[in-house]
């Protein structure tokens, strides 16, 4: 079993609707939270990060973790045909080192 | 500024034949990390060099691979011997300093492709 889970999807959604992005985890040890979004043949780019439990917004993004349930969300309102992407979850232990990542969720949003 | 920069960005070698990929941190980024993304197997974290401390390789999934930061700026990953299964593209991220993995700075990765 991976340390992080993702569905794969696709998911497809039309365009203002809102988007619900999900990851579980089993490793209680992880503490750094992050969403990560990917283009086609492009690098991740970060999008947000989230320390321990709770929420954090920015734009039209929200993240939250509940660290009780093991479980991080990523909201998008207002979609847009250009948040078309994959949304990769990833986490890590402590300040320093790896990233561990989900298999990404491939978003489509159709206008 | 400019961004995580990766050379070459695509590579193609036979079975067998040794392959360098390079990577250029970010300007004062002390953290470099090394990712490899296959299909079916998603992001996977290869080696962390961490300012002038030894880098943590946990992840080279064999001893063909080694890595190397000259300088403490460029990233060299080197795969001896390349196998079919070595195909995905290699990612390389940097962040600020060691304490900030959690923001970390990917480039445009190199997609190898082994014949």
């Amino acid at each position: 079993q991976k340390e992080v889970e993702q569905d794969p999807g696709p998911l497809s959604v039309p365009e203002g609707a809102i988007v619900s992005l999900n990851c579980t985890y089993s490793n209680s040890a992880f503490q750094y939270f992050m969403w990560y979004r990917q283009y086609s043949r492009k690098g991740p780019e970060l999008l947000m990060y989230t320390y321990s439990s709770g929420n954090k917004e920015d734009g039209r993004f929200t993240a939250q973790v509940d660290k009780s349930s093991k479980y991080i969300s990523l909201f998008i309102r207002d979609s847009q045909p250009s948040d078309s992407a994959t949304y990769l979850c990833a986490m890590s232990r402590n300040q320093g080192g790896k990233l561990i990542f989900g298999q990404g969720t491939e978003l489509s949003v159709k206008p | 500024g400019a961004g995580v920069s990766q050379s070459p960005s695509n590579k193609v070698t036979e079975k067998g034949k040794d392959v360098e990929l390079r990577c250029d941190p970010i300007s004062g980024h002390t953290a470099l990390y090394w990712y490899r993304q296959s299909l079916g197997q998603g992001l996977e974290f290869l080696i962390y060099f961490q300012g002038n401390s030894a880098p943590d390789k946990s992840g080279l999934p064999s001893d063909r691979f080694s890595a190397e930061r000259t300088g403490g700026s460029v990233s060299t990953l080197t795969i001896q011997r390349t196998q079919q299964e070595d195909s995905a593209v290699y990612l390389c991220a940097s962040s600020y300093e060691p304490g900030t993995a959690y923001e970390q700075y990917f480039g445009p990765g190199t997609r190898l492709t082994v014949t």
